[in-house]
């Protein structure tokens, strides 16, 4: 079964470093998103991505944060510089588009400790 | 904008009883999906199960089964027969059926732990 697969699983930084989260979403996926999770609380959107360009994005998605697809698999969601509060689970999902399915697919998520 | 609220930070229940978790939502939207997702302690967001705003029936999925009150914009989640492995945070969320970037919005998560 295809599946949404982000790497790496757990990632530690300092304090105002930049991080890159990748995530490979499913191949025939149109719509990719970024979520964010801070423990314990609920599930955030941050931003969504659809013909190369982004749809929308949270108020949370300020200009610290970055997306592109350079590739045409990878999805990438970037963090120039770090802050303590960035600290959450970030989970990647794709989604094939409401003509065809309207289930969104979550990768394992990605757990960014910043210290 | 579109909310959804849950209720229930927590809740536990025996194995082999049934459950219900609540969930309630603001949108005025007239086409929009509904979902119930599962996050076990391995953080992994699974989907439990969805229902199309536009479909009376509610929908079922083995022992996962929903109540979908449009009018009253509630939507619960019934667990028959708990299982151990039903242990795990459950969100609620919703999506507008179109014209948007089909993103979804969650509830804050009901904790639900079952019990042996």
């Amino acid at each position: 079964e295809p599946e949404v697969t982000q790497t790496p699983s757990h990632q530690v930084t300092q304090m105002g470093q930049e991080v890159i989260l990748r995530c490979v979403p499913i191949s025939n996926h149109l719509y990719f998103y970024w979520y964010r999770q801070i423990l314990g609380q609920k599930v955030e959107f941050l931003v969504s991505f659809y013909n190369n360009e982004i749809s929308e994005k949270s108020e949370i998605f300020d200009d610290q944060f970055s997306v592109e697809r350079p590739d045409g698999s990878n999805f990438t969601l970037k963090i120039r510089s770090t802050k303590l509060e960035d600290s959450a689970m970030y989970f990647c999902a794709s989604l094939k588009g409401q003509k065809t399915s309207i289930e969104a697919f979550f990768g394992q998520g990605t757990r960014l400790t910043v210290v | 904008a579109q909310t959804v609220t849950q209720s229930q930070p927590e809740m536990s229940v025996q194995e082999a009883e049934t459950v219900t978790l609540s969930c309630t939502y603001d949108t005025s939207e007239n086409n929009y999906y509904l979902f119930w997702y599962k996050q076990p302690p391995s953080r992994q967001m699974i989907l439990v199960i969805r229902q199309e705003a536009y479909k009376q029936q509610n929908a079922t999925e083995n022992r996962f089964s929903v109540n979908f009150q449009k009018a009253a914009k509630s939507f619960s989640l019934k667990i028959s027969d708990s299982q151990l492995g039903d242990t795990a945070m459950y969100f609620c969320a919703f999506m507008k059926q179109e014209g948007g970037s089909e993103k979804l919005v969650f509830g804050k998560g009901t904790k639900l732990t079952v019990n042996p």
